[in-house]
Formats: C-alpha cells, sequence, structure tokens
C-alpha cells in the first residue's frame, strides 16, 4: 500500500521557473492538504481540497495553485519560483469518514529556489 | 480561523527525564490531534482526543483533552532517545471543520 506519494523528493529550481508539485493517494480518501515547512518551523497550510473538483486556499496560498480533477491526485503548481519558496513541502490526506481524521502524510518534496 | 498555540518551543532532557508539551487555544475545539516528526522526516499521527476529559495512554506517552476542550497536553515518561522529534498539535477549524491547521510544535532533545 503506497499511502501518500510524492515526486519529486527534492529539486532547485531557479528565480522566475515553475514547477509542479506532484501528490499521489491512493486511499480513497477525500479530503487533501499541502503544506510547507520552513526549517525550524511548523507546517503552514497552503490549499486543501475537501473532493474532486473543489480546492480552497490556507494560510499561506500567495504564488501557488492548485487543481483536484481526481480524487487522487492534488499537484500543487509554482508558477514564478522565488526564494521565499525555498521549503519542504507536505501533502497529506485524510478520510474524515465516522470520526477518523488521522491525516496521513507524504516523504515530503525538498525545493530550493536560487 | 482558530489558532493552536503551542508551548514550549524547544525542550532538552537527559534521558530518562519527563516531557511535557502544551497546546492551547483560545476556542473551543472540536477535536486536538497529535503528530510527531522524527528529524528529515515527515508527521506522523499519534493520537486523536475527541471528549471532554479525555486520557488517552500509549506506552509512555500520556494525552490529555481539557474539561474546556480548549487545551491539550502530552507526556512523556522517562524519555528515551527514540522519542527525539518535533511533537505536533493539530486541530480541524474552518466554517465546516475541513482546515487542518498545526500549531507551531515542541522539539525535543534527549541527551543520553
Amino acid at each position: 500500500n503506497a499511502g501518500v506519494t510524492q515526486t519529486p523528493k527534492f529539486r532547485i529550481l531557479k528565480i522566475g521557473q515553475s514547477m509542479t508539485l506532484q501528490c499521489a493517494q491512493d486511499m480513497n480518501h477525500n479530503y487533501m492538504y499541502w503544506y510547507r515547512q520552513d526549517p525550524g518551523m511548523g507546517l503552514k497550510l497552503i490549499y486543501y481540497s475537501v473532493g474532486a473538483g473543489i480546492t480552497d486556499k490556507g494560510e499561506v496560498p500567495n504564488g501557488y495553485n492548485v487543481s483536484r480533477s481526481t480524487t487522487e491526485d492534488f499537484p500543487l503548481r509554482l508558477e514564478l519560483a522565488a526564494p521565499s519558496q525555498t521549503s519542504v513541502y507536505f501533502c497529506a490526506s485524510s478520510p474524515r469518514v465516522g470520526g477518523n481524521t488521522e491525516a496521513f502524510f507524504g516523504q515530503g518534496t525538498r525545493l530550493t529556489v536560487v | 480561523g482558530q489558532q493552536v498555540m503551542q508551548i514550549p518551543q524547544y525542550q532538552h532532557v537527559q534521558e530518562g527525564e519527563d516531557f511535557t508539551t502544551y497546546c492551547n487555544s483560545s476556542t473551543t475545539l472540536s477535536n486536538i490531534q497529535w503528530y510527531k516528526q522524527r528529524p528529515g522526516g515527515h508527521p506522523v499521527f499519534l493520537i486523536q482526543l475527541v471528549k471532554s476529559g479525555e486520557v488517552k495512554k500509549q506506552k509512555r506517552l500520556t494525552f490529555q483533552f481539557g474539561e474546556a476542550k480548549k487545551n491539550s497536553s502530552l507526556h512523556i515518561t522517562a524519555t528515551q532517545t527514540t522519542d527525539v522529534g518535533t511533537y505536533f498539535c493539530a486541530d480541524y477549524s474552518g466554517g465546516s471543520n475541513y482546515k487542518l491547521t498545526f500549531g507551531k510544535g515542541t522539539l525535543l532533545t534527549v541527551n543520553p
């Protein structure tokens, strides 16, 4: 059982470049989340989705976009990379069924913008 | 939306000492979750508390939810080097309780 899979694991971008961080889950979870974690800091919510076709902004959405065309996939798009977007990005999913609210995290994508 | 505040930010202990981290909210929480993140790893779910005054134990870890459901604590008895990591509390907030937001976490280091 793969759980939540994030690709790539590492990436170096130049300022102004674009990229998509991929996230896929095979647990049929409706809820999915994107977080960023700066060194020594907590997790800040970027975007979340409660089901296919539905997305909403979290605490720090500026500079990012998401889509949710299927239950399985929740890609995060950076259009014009900036050094402030250097961070570790985590994708998570949760079933939120019958009181089960546990969130499962991917391994993370470490992004450096230079 | 509501935000959970976590203290302390850092805690360094000698192996065998106890450790406690606290999570506080200005508003009533529907439930509280606790996660552990090992250095270089990803957050891993530990437990969820739902009921007022609830206490749950996992071996040396004791989790409590306050009577008013505005605070929670995680207590580790006799820490071991394997307990090293950052402990986060998290709650679902937002109009329909969809947003999962995290406290800033407590980094625990253990001196062997």
